[in-house]
């Protein structure tokens, strides 16, 4: 079956501009993570989504990060007056619910703010 | 934010030879896992413990959770060139509650392995 999946696989931008990164989840995973892993560290959690809500929102780093899950499947992360300290990969994670339950991750969008 | 100590940061062994990685944490987790990153492709699951003091083993790897639910090791037997990667550690809540379920991962060991 199909994998958590993100598109693009590479965006180039620059500074000031607005990006989206978007995840397809596993069909039937009802919680979904958004992370961001920096070169050289592991991911970091930035927004976690019960169905359409996000039930934790306490990693994003600034008012300039939101995320939306409007269906309860597919996800979109958006960031606003793109900066370079903002170029990461940006991981996407889904699980069969909440409840301890294993989180498979997708393969990454590659953000890179010129 | 917070990351855990993870070490060693990076590891040149030679086919065969056994590895031993670790990590630690100044808060209590109460499940503790292990994953491998590939070039280009987002972590995948080793190994999960539940349980302070569990020991668990997946084919070559053990791990370990660590009674003080601080600390958690990860060893590979007999290493292959297919074990090239970077492994983190990862700590979770796991209670109930929606914030209790997000991973805080270790910085990473890069495993080389020579033929």
């Amino acid at each position: 079956g199909a994998g958590v999946s993100q598109t693009p696989s590479n965006k180039v931008t620059e500074k000031g501009k607005y990006v989206e990164l978007r995840c397809d989840p596993i069909s039937g995973h009802t919680a979904l993570y958004w992370y961001r892993q920096s070169l050289g560290q592991g991911p970091e959690f930035l927004i976690y989504f019960q169905g359409t809500g996000a039930a934790d929102d306490s990693g994003l780093p600034n008012d300039r990060f939101f995320a939306v899950r409007p269906e309860g499947s597919v996800s979109t992360l958006k960031i606003q007056r793109t900066e370079r300290g903002d170029s990461a990969v940006y991981l996407c994670a889904s699980s069969l619910n909440g409840v301890g339950s294993e989180q498979f991750f997708g393969p990454g969008t590659r953000l890179t703010v010129l | 934010g917070q990351q855990l100590n993870q070490s060693p940061q990076s590891m040149f062994i030679q086919e065969g030879e056994d590895v031993s990685m670790n990590c630690t944490s100044s808060s209590i987790f109460n499940t503790w896992l292990w994953y491998k990153q590939d070039p280009g492709e987002g972590p995948v699951l080793l190994i999960a413990l539940y349980k302070a003091g569990e020991l668990t083993s997946n084919g070559r790897l053990t791990a370990q959770f660590g009674i003080t639910r601080k600390d958690s090791f990860l060893n590979i037997s007999a290493s292959i060139p297919s074990d090239v990667g970077i492994y983190f550690c990862a700590g979770q809540l796991g209670q109930s509650g929606g914030s209790n379920y997000k991973l805080t991962f270790g910085k990473g060991t890069l495993l080389t392995v020579n033929p």
